[in-house]
């Protein structure tokens, strides 16, 4: 069965200090793994798409780390603000066929 | 630019009345989307567009229908609301499909409540 699962479900952290979130994947045929940040209420907003043949990418604070022979990836948040506080999904495209998504990671920073 | 928009932001229905979810892009996207976020779920795509006056099933279709009638639009209808169609309905675009790398591109949502 095709599914992305997070952990953890939820996490707290302090203004500052950095954090890793966790995605294992069983997605086949695999094309690329996404990162999407969705603020409460809003719409996701991408983060960053990474293909198989890619081990790390960056986008500011966050970076993010694929494994596809593991099927894992990481999202690590350096220096977190408070403007952090969302939720966190991870995607999997099963190529030409569909994204299949996560339940999501919610942090919340607090000062 | 504005990107994605969706409208109503906010909807409540009686169970067996109908409605319909406007969504407009202005990125000049062929690929369209209609999701649903649930609680506790990841999002579920229920149907899909990949260019104007084209429209396709996805996981959970069943008691929406949606038209493609400009390439910029694309619209999702509720026949005949059931409280478990209560949920957040996200609209998205994208340059290209499932296969590539492009980026969908999310609108702010409507949350529907039936009941």
């Amino acid at each position: 069965k095709n599914q992305v699962e997070q952990s953890p479900q939820s996490l707290i952290i302090l203004e500052g200090k950095n954090c890793t979130l966790q995605c294992n994947y069983t997605v086949s045929p695999f094309s690329n793994l996404r990162w999407y940040k969705q603020d409460t209420g809003r719409g996701p907003v991408s983060l960053t798409i990474m293909t198989f043949s890619e081990n790390t990418k960056s986008n500011g604070r966050y970076t993010a780390t694929l494994d596809a022979d593991t099927k894992q990836s990481s999202l690590h948040i350096t220096a977190s603000q408070l403007s952090d506080s969302a939720s966190y999904i991870c995607v999997a495209n099963q190529a030409g066929t569909a994204l299949i998504f996560g339940k999501g990671t919610t942090l919340s920073v607090s000062s | 630019n504005a990107g994605v928009t969706q409208t109503p932001k906010f909807r409540v229905l009686k169970t067996g009345q109908s409605m319909t979810l406007l969504c407009a892009q202005d990125m000049n996207h062929e690929y369209m989307y209609w999701y649903r976020q649930d609680p506790g779920m990841g999002l579920r795509l229920i149907h899909y567009s990949v260019g104007e006056g084209t429209t396709a099933k996805g996981e959970v279709p069943d008691g929406y229908n949606v038209s493609r009638l400009k390439k910029q639009n694309f619209l999702l209808g509720l026949e005949s609301a059931a409280p478990s169609q209560t949920s957040v309905y996200f609209c998205a675009s994208s340059y290209s499909d499932y296969g590539s790398s492009y980026e969908q591109y999310f609108g702010p949502g409507t949350r529907l409540t039936v009941t």
